[in-house]
């Protein structure tokens, strides 16, 4: 089993609906938990970082942890063309020596 | 803050050649990684150091050296360019702990990334 897992889409839903984003990991002792946002030939960009249970809301995104099913997730609320995106998982494990452990990916395209 | 700075932003080698990829941070981050990220896929580390003086290796170290005598600058070095090191390389920085979770407040752990250098050996 891969550490951090992502659907590799394409991911497609019309301009407004939600988009939900889905990550698994496999080690239970994991701590920090981020979604990275990159644009076709840029670099990721942060834009949340969540590290305990729960929801975090920030504008339009928000993120859901949930450690007892190791799994994190993204809602995109009210979703934009300029969201069309690759959304990175990262994720830091006890093994993982302090750094994050990414996962491939999922590509999100917003419909007009 | 300028954040995470790379040059060059792009470059040709020929196969055979060397080159050094830069990369400097001035936030103060102890943690620095390189990265390369081939078309369609995702991340690989390369290597990473948790502070000046240390480096370690990642996922895929081979035909690379890193070395780290200052916090702020982290520099990648390419020795006899292959085509197989034709990709997009990025450097990061964070501020973390070897051990224990994120502080939510300080942003513990959170990597920054540089612009980017894209690669390409023929």
């Amino acid at each position: 089993q891969k550490e951090v897992e992502q659907n590799s889409g394409p991911l497609s839903v019309p301009e407004g609906a939600i988009a939900s984003l889905n990550c698994t990991y496999s080690d239970r002792g994991s701590q920090s938990f981020f979604w990275y946002r990159q644009y076709s030939g840029k670099s990721p960009e942060l834009i949340m970082s969540i590290y305990s249970n729960g929801d975090k809301e920030d504008g339009r995104f928000t993120a859901q942890l949930n450690k007892a099913s190791q799994y994190v997730s993204l809602l995109i609320r009210d979703s934009q063309p300029s969201d069309s995106a690759t959304y990175l998982c990262a994720v830091k494990t006890p093994r993982s020596q302090g750094n994050l452990i990414f996962g491939k990916g999922t590509k999100l395209s917003v419909k007009p | 803050n300028a954040g995470v700075t790379q040059t060059p932003k792009f470059r040709i080698l020929k196969i055979g050649q060397s080159m050094t990829l830069q990369c400097a941070q001035d936030m103060n981050h102890n943690y620095m990684y390189w990265y390369r990220q081939d078309p369609g896929m995702g991340l690989k580390l390369i290597y990473y150091s948790v502070g000046a003086g240390i480096t370690d290796k990642g996922e895929v170290p081979n035909g690379y050296n890193v070395s780290r005598s200052t916090t702020e600058d982290f520099p990648l070095r390419l020795e006899l360019a292959a085509p197989s090191q034709t990709s997009v390389y990025f450097c990061a920085s964070s501020y973390s702990y070897l051990t224990g979770g994120g502080d939510p407040s300080g942003g513990t752990d959170t990597q920054y990334f540089g612009p980017g250098t894209r690669l390409t050996v023929l």
